[in-house]
């Protein structure tokens, strides 16, 4: 049973707009949450991240929003440029203090 | 500072064969993490070191092993492999359960 879900495996959008990448958890014990970018053939690398006790975070160009009622958060990047095409990861702390991810959504941005 | 560094990069092997894989984490980072990922699965939680000691496992068979050193280098080997162990191998670190830095990862191909 996945605890965070990216049901979009792929998104593209034209360089200037805004990308908006979904993630949807289970757990309502989850009071952390992070999202990863990963280019291929690199590790993924830390994106911005939100606490529970707050709706949203902003940091540049990309802002992410919490919905803990409907267990839902999402990334906004805006603009979208084309070195923001990636695979985008959503995670969450598990209880054994690892990280469960989501499947990743790949962004296209297209210039 | 040096980022996680894991070896070998790629590497292809024979059905029945055994992998080993290192990873080096950041200089004082003792907490070492090793994921898998492949298509279309995203990353799963192999297992957790901490002061050479597993803490933390995920739902994987007993072929995945893995040990920490004491200068918290980590290992991690698969035994009598399979074609469904093809995967990208990420190692990451943190100081202890703080933010995780991902390496580079290991490609592994079964044949």
């Amino acid at each position: 049973d996945q605890q965070v879900k990216q049901n979009s495996p792929s998104l593209s959008v034209q360089e200037g707009r805004i990308s908006i990448l979904n993630c949807d958890y289970t757990n309502s014990m989850f009071d952390y949450f992070l999202w990863y970018k990963k280019y291929p053939a690199e590790g993924p690398t830390f994106l911005i991240s939100i606490s529970s006790i707050k709706d949203k975070n902003e940091d540049g160009r990309f802002t992410v929003f919490l919905n803990k009622s409907a267990k839902h958060l999402s990334l906004h990047i805006v603009p979208s440029q084309p070195g923001d095409s990636a695979v985008y990861f959503c995670a969450a702390p598990g209880s054994q203090g690892n990280l469960i991810f989501g499947k990743g959504t790949k962004l296209s941005v297209k210039p | 500072k040096a980022g996680v560094t894991q070896t070998p990069r790629y590497l292809i092997k024979t059905r029945g064969q055994q992998v080993t894989l290192s990873c080096s984490p950041i200089s004082g980072h003792r907490s070492v993490s090793w994921y898998q990922q492949t298509p279309g699965q995203g990353l799963q939680f192999l297992f957790e070191y901490f002061s050479e000691t597993q803490r933390n496992k995920g739902n994987f068979p007993g072929r995945f092993s893995g040990r920490q050193f004491s200068n918290s280098r980590s290992e991690m080997n698969v035994s009598t492999l399979e074609l469904g162990d093809s995967a990208l191998y990420l190692c990451a670190s943190s100081f202890n359960r703080g933010r995780v830095y991902f390496g580079e990862g290991s490609w592994l191909t079964v044949v």
